[in-house]
């Protein structure tokens, strides 16, 4: 089973910084079926990315991903306020299993 | 537009089943199977398995195979996540998902074990 491993656990920034997250997968991965999902405080999660890269309808350009084999990364180039949430990154071929996350508190 | 509606919240006793819906409306139900997924108070996502909508194939994560069963109903279109011989670990929020990644999910359904 691919575990993947989420870093950092928290990240402590102000609005209008950039923000990295990265996502390890304990066995390389095809970007195809990589995604990432944002989860507020009593909701759904929402999905941000497919396909590594492909933006999820009315998500915004500041939001990026990117990667390959066991190594991706969600980057938000300029924090706004509702971007401060919980992040998973799931592997979605066969076992579709769930990093641990990663909270984006405001600094 | 895609809705997907879960039965409401539960609250079984320990060694009890539990079954939750997931209503879907809006798109062609055959075309993407469903996932199940959970969240204990306070922790992270947790996959459980997927169901096709097209022919009942089933992938089930190893955690919960033989306590788990999946099925949909295309009458109806809805699809059911039936969990057996429950435990105080199973209290959480049980949220379905549409397609291989969940571009739209259910509210979530509270599932409290408790005696």
């Amino acid at each position: 089973e691919i575990v993947l491993t989420q870093s950092p656990g928290t990240l402590s920034l102000s609005p209008g910084e950039r923000a990295t997250l990265s996502c390890r997968a304990s066995q390389s991965v095809s970007s195809s079926y990589l995604g990432w999902y944002q989860q507020k405080p009593g909701q759904a999660p929402r999905l941000l990315f497919y396909a590594t890269s492909s933006r999820a309808t009315g998500i915004p350009d500041r939001f990026s991903g990117s990667g390959s084999g066991t190594d991706f990364t969600l980057t938000i180039s300029r924090l706004e306020p509702e971007d401060f949430a919980v992040y998973y990154c799931q592997h979605y071929d066969g076992s579709r299993t769930f990093g641990q996350g990663t909270k984006v508190e405001i600094k | 537009q895609v809705h997907l509606v879960q039965s409401g919240d539960e609250v079984k006793k320990p060694g009890a089943s539990v079954k939750v819906s997931c209503r879907a409306s809006g798109y062609t139900f055959s075309d993407y199977g469903i996932s199940w997924v959970r969240q204990a108070p306070g922790r992270g996502l947790e996959w459980m398995g997927w169901v096709s909508a097209y022919n009942d194939d089933t992938n089930y994560a190893q955690k919960f195979q033989g306590r788990v069963t999946m099925t949909t109903d295309a009458s109806t279109k809805t699809g059911y996540m039936e969990l057996r011989s429950l435990t105080y670990d199973d209290t959480a929020v049980y949220y379905c998902g549409r397609g291989s990644y969940y571009d739209y999910w259910g509210q979530g359904t509270l599932v409290t074990v408790s005696s």
